[in-house]
């Protein structure tokens, strides 16, 4: 079956040191891979995506993803963390049209 | 300006109750979804329309019907509304697997 794993449900991190959000796939073929963030009571937005080419997908809000194919992972990625990047994380994956969601990660940052 | 938009934003309704939700994008985008969020959080699709054809439907309870009466619009209407049925709803549409999200549609159903 396919899915995607994001292994914790929260990650906390202090604002101004680097953060990591894992996320794991087991999907065939070559996927489409996606981070959303969910802001509190709002819609889905878009970070970043990773089509093809450099493993390392630069996004939106200063956020990135590395792409490894051999251990068939795309972890969420930012140097320094601001208290207003806490929010609520979605690794998704797309091997057809359908997309396919983690479970979610929540990250917060603390002053 | 807004791409994908859906209404109402909240909606609280009775168990019992029929209910619709429309959702509109400007994308120009030929393929439109419906997800489902949970209490959890966890979210899941439920159909895909392209060009106004069903072409995925993830074994939703057929007292959800969605309509698509041309490419820009995919609505969604619940009959007999259950306690169950309370969730979040995003409307999608998409561009090479690329999903443009709705801002959503909670619905409570007391």
């Amino acid at each position: 079956a396919q899915s995607v794993a994001q292994p914790e449900d929260q990650v906390n991190v202090a604002e101004g040191n680097p953060l990591t959000v894992k996320c794991t796939y087991s999907v065939s073929g070559n996927p489409y891979l996606f981070w959303y963030v969910q802001y509190p009571n709002r819609g889905l937005q878009f970070l970043l995506k990773y089509i093809t080419g450099d493993n390392l997908v630069k996004g939106s809000y200063g956020f990135e993803a590395e792409f490894n194919k051999s251990q068939t992972s795309f972890h969420l990625k930012k140097p320094s963390a601001l208290v207003s990047d806490s929010a609520l994380y979605f690794c998704a994956v797309s091997p057809t049209d359908k997309l396919i969601f983690g479970t979610g990660t929540r990250l917060q940052v603390f002053p | 300006d807004t791409a994908v938009s859906q209404t109402p934003k909240y909606l609280v309704t009775q168990m019992g109750n029929d209910k619709s939700i429309k959702c509109e994008q400007n994308l120009g985008h030929d393929t439109m979804y419906w997800y489902k969020q949970d209490s959890k959080k966890f979210l899941k699709i439920m159909f895909s329309y392209n060009n106004k054809e069903l072409i995925i439907n993830e074994t939703v309870p057929n007292r959800f019907s969605p309509k698509s009466p041309d490419k820009a619009h995919l609505n969604l209407h619940i009959n007999s509304l259950e306690l169950g049925d309370s969730a979040v709803y995003f409307c999608a549409s998409s561009l090479q697997r690329e999903k443009f999200f709705g801002p959503g549609t909670r619905l409570t159903v007391t």
